[in-house]
């Protein structure tokens, strides 16, 4: 069965700090890897998506990192400020052959502390 | 194109009621996927259509539940005689090409009472 997990569910830093969220999966036969942000009773945000022959995507203090091999991802956030509280979400797609429909971890509920 | 949009943004109906929720792609995206999202979850896949082809449904998809895409553009999801088990953010996504990724409507929250 094709599963996403996010540890931790929950995360609580000081301003400024760096720091790292993550997400495995099962079966490393993934089609790409999308991080999105959830802010309270609201829509997905898209942040970076990370095709199965990359490493690595950025964009402006976010860098997330993928591993097939081991069935990991990493979102690492610099610089961390109070308006990145959010959840922040992680989803694989398997593929066409799959309906390329994502499958989505629990998230991660990150609060950034003035 | 704005993105993807979803109406009503709220909807607050009684047990046993019909809603229809309608979602309206990015125009060139031939994808549209319907997800649903119970507090402190992660959505879940309900149904995608490709242009006016339902070609998968979950099988947490009830009878109750029908989806439709006429002609391929806007999409809506009908919820018959509902229950309270129905309240959740129902998402809408719509993809083109798969390496641009998926893009997400802001959702519609319904609360079953």
């Amino acid at each position: 069965k094709q599963e996403v997990t996010q540890i931790p569910a929950a995360l609580s830093v000081p301003e400024g700090e760096n720091l790292v969220l993550n997400c495995s999966f099962t079966d490393s036969a993934i089609y790409n890897l999308q991080w999105f942000r959830q802010d309270p009773g609201k829509g997905l945000t898209s942040l970076l998506l990370i095709q199965s022959s990359q490493r690595e995507q950025t964009s402006g203090r976010l860098n997330a990192s993928l591993d097939k091999s081991s069935g990991r991802s990493t979102l690492y956030i610099a610089a961390s400020q109070p308006g990145d509280s959010a959840t922040y979400l992680c989803a694989v797609s398997w593929g066409d052959n799959q309906g390329g429909k994502l499958i989505f971890g629990q998230g991660t509920e990150l609060s950034v502390k003035p | 194109d704005t993105g993807v949009s979803q109406n009503p943004r709220h909807k607050i109906t009684k047990r046993g009621q019909n809603v229809t929720f309608r979602c309206d792609p990015i125009s060139e995206h031939n994808r549209l996927y319907w997800y649903r999202q119970t507090l402190g979850q992660g959505p879940e896949f309900l149904t995608y259509f490709q242009n006016e082809a339902q070609l998968e449904k979950s099988r947490l998809l009830s009878d109750r539940f029908s989806a439709e895409r006429p002609k391929g553009s806007f999409s809506t999801l009908e919820i018959q005689r509902t229950e309270q088990g129905d309240s959740a953010m129902y998402l809408c996504a719509s993809r083109g090409d798969p390496t641009y990724g998926y893009t997400f409507g802001s959702g519609t929250r319904l609360t079953v009472v």
